[in-house]
């Protein structure tokens, strides 16, 4: 069974510069989930998406950061314009079950650094 | 506020002999709870879980122990291998509610 896919594997950007980074989930998995894990840090979630429809966006920065899931299956996560504060490692992960009770499947992440 | 804590963020451990990694939670809510482990460049990788119904929830090597008065649990890993090498996470969540991470502890087996 293929696992959770994602691109860039890295990217470096300056600031107020764009990027975009790429899920695409285990087949059959409804659930799919953007983590920000900045260095010494856990993993935050950014954006949980049902299908594709957004289950819970409450920590995502909505003034730089959007996500999309189109057809319910891959995802993209964009920020514009980018801050020294975004580097960090950004997680996608997947699910049968939504919630905190579904095993996460995670993908190897997309680092950014912002310079 | 960080809900979930790990306050060691690295621990060594002799080959053969037992790890004991820990967790505190502030939230009661919590009602579930989880381990992690992460290799370098790679993802976080599920690793074991508990319900709030149980105390202690065993897998092969790996066992965890949930204190919910003391709002604390803690994973023992029996005995220790070098591909136990790790950095593990632990989680929790309340309801159908999202994971919340803790900071994570770097653990190192000693050959």
């Amino acid at each position: 069974e293929a696992g959770v896919a994602q691109s860039p594997r890295y990217k470096i950007i300056e600031k107020r510069q764009s990027v975009a980074f790429w899920c695409n989930p285990i087949s059959g998995h409804a659930t799919l989930y953007w983590y920000q894990q900045i260095l010494g840090q856990g993993p935050k979630l950014l954006i949980q998406f049902q299908n594709n429809g957004v289950v819970d966006d409450s920590q995502l920065p909505k003034d730089r950061f959007s996500a999309e899931r189109l057809k319910g299956v891959d995802s993209t996560l964009k920020i514009q314009p980018a801050k020294l504060e975004d580097s960090a490692v950004y997680l996608c992960a997947s699910s049968l079950l939504a919630g905190g009770t579904g095993e996460l499947f995670f993908g190897e992440g997309s680092r950014l650094t912002v310079l | 506020d960080q809900q979930v804590k790990q306050n060691s963020p690295s621990l060594s451990v002799q080959e053969g002999r037992i790890s004991i990694l820990n967790c505190d939670y502030t939230n009661s809510m919590f009602d579930y709870f989880l381990w992690y482990k992460k290799y370098p460049a790679e993802g976080p990788t599920f690793l074991i879980s508990i319900s709030s119904i149980k105390d202690k929830n065993e897998d092969g090597r790996f066992t965890v122990f949930l204190n919910k008065s003391a709002k604390h649990l803690s994973l023992h890993i029996v005995p220790s291998q070098p591909g136990d090498s790790a950095v593990y996470f632990c989680a929790a969540s309340f309801g159908n509610e999202k994971l919340t991470f803790g900071t994570g502890t770097r653990l190192t087996i000693i050959p």
